[in-house]
């Protein structure tokens, strides 16, 4: 079956430290990929997509590249902000009615 | 402007009882999903309808009932079978294609009195 796994954290960074988040999954098909946020007490919004071999997502400083070869979608930003400070979610949707999650890495950034 | 509600944010379960808890959303998507969050954990599928009248159960749907009878309007009942109701549920709508993100309300937190 389809799955998704990321890295769990918690991870810890100092505010301007690179950030990855791995991500890696398993899917019958071409799925499309997304990499979700969540602040404290939210519900999740997206932070990037891509729906293809190759593609890059990217949104506020954050990029993904979709690499089928590998089967990942690694979550990457140069430069980290305290504000970046929430738990992130690895996701795929591989058929017309169910999204796949990961089990979420919370990041905190540190002044 | 378009969205999904959730409404309460905040309820309280005395043992015994049923709540329910009201997910609106106005975006015309024809799919909605209820997902269960445990403290520091991810998303676990409890129902989810891809169509008016119909609706499927996801990988925990013990103890939980759902209703579609309108587009707009998926409400999810924790029932009384549901021993360990404590959690973050989130209610989400998406369009149908596989490019599609989902649209998230903000949540209610359920608490056993």
């Amino acid at each position: 079956g389809n799955s998704v796994t990321q890295m769990e954290g918690p991870v810890t960074l100092s505010e301007e430290a690179f950030l990855t988040i791995n991500c890696t999954y398993t899917a019958t098909g071409y799925p499309s990929l997304f990499w979700y946020v969540q602040y404290p007490g939210e519900g999740l919004q997206l932070l990037l997509k891509a729906t293809k071999a190759d593609d890059k997502g990217s949104n506020k400083g954050f990029e993904a590249t979709y690499r089928k070869e590998t089967t990942s979608f690694h979550l990457e930003k140069g430069s980290v902000q305290v504000s970046d400070s929430a738990v992130y979610f690895c996701a795929l949707r591989a058929s017309y009615d169910k999204v796949i999650f990961g089990p979420g890495t919370s990041l905190s950034v540190i002044p | 402007d378009g969205g999904i509600t959730q409404s309460p944010k905040y309820l309280f379960r005395k043992e015994g009882q049923n709540v329910t808890l009201s997910c609106e959303q106005n975006l015309n998507h024809d799919a909605m999903y209820w997902y269960r969050q445990d403290p520091g954990q991810g998303l676990r599928l409890i129902y989810y309808s891809q169509i008016v009248n119909d609706f499927q159960k996801g990988d925990i749907a013990e103890g939980y009932s759902v209703s579609r009878e309108k587009k707009e309007s998926f409400p999810l009942t924790v029932t009384s079978a549901q021993k360990n109701p404590t959690a973050f549920y989130l209610c989400a709508s998406t369009p149908t294609g596989w490019e599609e993100k989902l649209f998230f309300g903000s949540g209610t937190q359920l608490s056993v009195l």
